[in-house]
């Protein structure tokens, strides 16, 4: 079954420190990755998108990593800011025709001053 | 939210009332999408488009049914609303030729 696990499910950090969030997925045939950030009563936003072939993506503080031998991504917030404080959604996107997303359920990161 | 609006952003209605959620674009992008995310699940497709008058069933699409007869707008029709369809549902779009995917702010949806 396709499946995506997120881990933590909630986060607390202080302002400036850094953050690690992991993905497990069991998504066959493998297609991309993706990052979403969905702000409280907004929709998702793409972070980053990775294929295959990629192992590591950036998008200013966040650094986005995959092994796709192993099935795990990360992502990595530095220096963490006041608006970082959303839900981080990771989606495998199966490699068919419809290219079928699978989300996975988010972890809700909590930045405080 | 890359030229999406969805329409309206917050209803309440009764059990067994028809209710249409709109989806309207401006990037005349090919491929449209509905959604609804819960607590505990993650997002869930429901129906998608690949263009105009062509659709096709997403994982959760049992007691909705959805029309889209502009590239500029998708329809989600709930014809006979459940508590259980009480949610958040976003509207997608896509190119087609990357592989991103732009979200709309979202309806939230609560029936009573």
């Amino acid at each position: 079954k396709n499946q995506v696990e997120q881990s933590p499910q909630s986060l607390i950090i202080l302002e400036g420190k850094n953050c690690t969030l992991q993905c497990n997925y069991t998504v066959s045939p493998f297609s991309n990755l993706r990052w979403y950030k969905q702000d409280t009563g907004r929709g998702p936003v793409s972070l980053t998108i990775m294929t295959f072939s990629e192992n590591t993506k950036s998008n200013g503080r966040y650094t986005a990593t995959l092994d796709a031998d192993t099935k795990q991504s990360s992502l990595h917030i530095t220096a963490s800011q006041l608006s970082d404080s959303a839900s981080y959604i990771c989606v495998v996107s199966a490699r068919t025709n419809t290219g079928k997303l699978i989300f996975g359920q988010g972890t809700t990161l909590q930045v405080k001053p | 939210d890359a030229g999406i609006t969805q329409s309206p952003r917050h209803k309440v209605t009764e059990t067994g009332t028809p209710v249409t959620l709109r989806c309207h674009q401006t990037e005349n992008h090919r491929y449209m999408y509905w959604y609804r995310q819960d607590p505990g699940h993650g997002l869930r497709l429901i129906h998608y488009s690949y263009g105009v008058k062509d659709t096709d069933k997403g994982e959760v699409s049992d007691g909705y049914s959805v029309s889209r007869s502009k590239t500029e707008d998708f329809l989600l029709t709930l014809e006979s609303a459940t508590s259980s369809q009480t949610s958040v549902y976003f509207c997608a779009i896509s190119d087609g030729h990357s592989y991103e995917q732009y979200f709309g702010p979202g309806t939230r949806l609560t029936v009573t």
